[in-house]
């Protein structure tokens, strides 16, 4: 199993402009989540999903979107980058609450995101 | 809402014993993890406590009390790859299933 997986690595993006974070795991996962990391802040939750087809915002969801329509990947949407969303970006995946006794979430490598 | 308040900086020696603690406030509770983060990498699992008590896994253990709000992380016979950052976590109940609320970190320096 490649766990989760994250593209791009690094990216460096112009004030405005819009781009997408890939997230994809193959461990069968039901529960995908964003979170963007700043020094001093912690993990802050972006945006969630339960399942395919099923979205919620978290903490912080203000100029990112996502979308669910396969078990599998979990994009997210930058808008119109601000230098505001200069952070790094973890996607992570855990089975649900509900249908298994594993509770730990899996994180990927994340993506270094910088906006000029 | 959720409120997970632990030290910023930590640090310690070689070989010793240091615990890191974490107190939450949460409207829901549904378990605490441990996680470890080492500098330019994700967060990776060390523990998970739900029911108040001990857990111990090798040289970690984590110890959760529900009443007090308050959980620690134990970490015995420190090795310099002990050197990270360290995030407790609070799992909330009902609809928002499987989300979890993050702590700030503890950053943790062993010294030789």
């Amino acid at each position: 199993n490649a766990g989760v997986t994250q593209t791009p690595k690094f990216q460096v993006l112009k004030t405005g402009q819009s781009m997408t974070l890939q997230c994809a795991q193959d461990m069968n996962h039901e529960y995908m989540s964003w979170y963007r990391q700043d020094p001093g802040m912690g993990l802050r939750l972006i945006h969630y999903s339960v399942g395919a087809g099923i979205t919620d915002q978290g903490e912080v969801p203000n100029g990112y979107n996502v979308s669910r329509s396969t078990t599998e990947d979990f994009p997210l949407r930058l808008l119109s980058a601000a230098p505001s969303q200069t952070s790094v970006y973890f996607c992570a995946s855990s089975y649900s609450f509900v249908s298994h006794s594993s509770y730990e979430q899996y994180f990927g490598p994340g993506t270094r995101l910088t906006v000029t | 809402g959720q409120n997970i308040d632990q030290p910023t900086e930590m640090t310690a020696t070689e070989g010793a014993i240091v615990q890191i603690n974490c107190t939450y406030q949460t409207s829901g509770f549904n378990g605490l993890f441990w996680y470890q983060q080492h500098a330019g990498e994700a967060p990776t699992f060390l523990s998970y406590n739900v029911l108040d008590g001990l857990e111990e896994k090798g040289r970690f253990s984590s110890f959760l009390s529900r009443s007090k709000g308050y959980s620690y992380l134990l970490l015995k016979e420190l090795q310099m790859k002990d050197s990270a950052s360290y995030l407790c976590a609070v799992r909330s109940r009902g609809s928002t299933l499987g989300r979890l609320y993050f702590g700030r970190g503890t950053q943790l320096t062993v010294w030789p």
